[in-house]
């Protein structure tokens, strides 16, 4: 059971452009949602975090849109950089549970 | 401030081969993780440590997969006997507390099995 559903699996955009990839979960015990950066050859990295206290949390570029009541949360990423290349992940995680993730999207920022 | 350190990066072995993978987590932090992961998927959670005890292994394939933490420090990871279907990476993780805090990652051990 697939506690975390992530979309899309891939993603291409223009440098400059907007990156905006979703995730859903069913658990409404889930109260921490953040999302990782993973470049390759490199372990995961936390890049922003929200809780359901709040319907919106945004950090420089990154943004996170947390709809609870349709039990979505999706990462925004504002004038898409070549550097920004890499794989997102989201994750969910209820209390001191365990920290599930995503199957990931493979993002590519073309110059 | 060092972050998680793995060893080794990288490791071939056979099937039915046994192999261990060693993990210093962040000092300080109480909460590590073993996860699997494998290409082109996200971590899977195999065991969760809070100090020295088990926090949550039902994940842990227990017939072939082991895992301690001396001292509620350093973590080992075994595999014995080693299965094609278990080539991936297997990454180490530490945060001060269980949930709701940042998870530091280690760059991970590539595992190949042939």
């Amino acid at each position: 059971q697939q506690q975390v559903k992530q979309s899309p699996q891939s993603l291409i955009v223009q440098k400059g452009g907007i990156s905006i990839i979703n995730c859903a979960y069913e658990n409404t015990a889930f109260d921490y949602f953040p999302w990782y950066q993973q470049f390759p050859g490199k372990g995961p990295a936390l890049l922003i975090a929200i809780r359901p206290d709040v319907s919106e949390k945004k950090e420089g570029r990154f943004t996170i849109s947390f709809n609870k009541s349709a039990k979505q949360f999706s990462l925004h990423i504002m004038d898409s950089q070549p550097g920004d290349s890499a794989t997102y992940f989201c994750a969910v995680q209820g209390g001191s549970e365990k920290l599930v993730f995503g199957k990931g999207t493979k993002l590519t920022v073309n110059p | 401030e060092a972050g998680v350190a793995q060893s080794p990066r990288y490791k071939i072995i056979e099937k039915r081969q046994s192999v261990a993978f060693w993990c210093n987590p962040i000092s300080g932090h109480a909460t590590l993780y073993w996860y699997q992961q494998i290409l082109g998927q996200g971590p899977k959670l195999l065991i969760q440590f809070q100090n020295n005890g088990v926090v949550d292994d039902s994940q842990l394939p227990k017939d072939r997969f082991s895992a301690e933490r001396l001292k509620g420090v350093d973590s080992t990871l075994k595999i014995q006997p080693a299965k094609l279907e278990d080539s991936a990476v297997y990454l180490c993780a530490s945060s001060l507390n269980p949930g709701r805090t940042e998870a530091f990652f280690g760059q991970g051990t590539r595992l190949t099995v042939v």
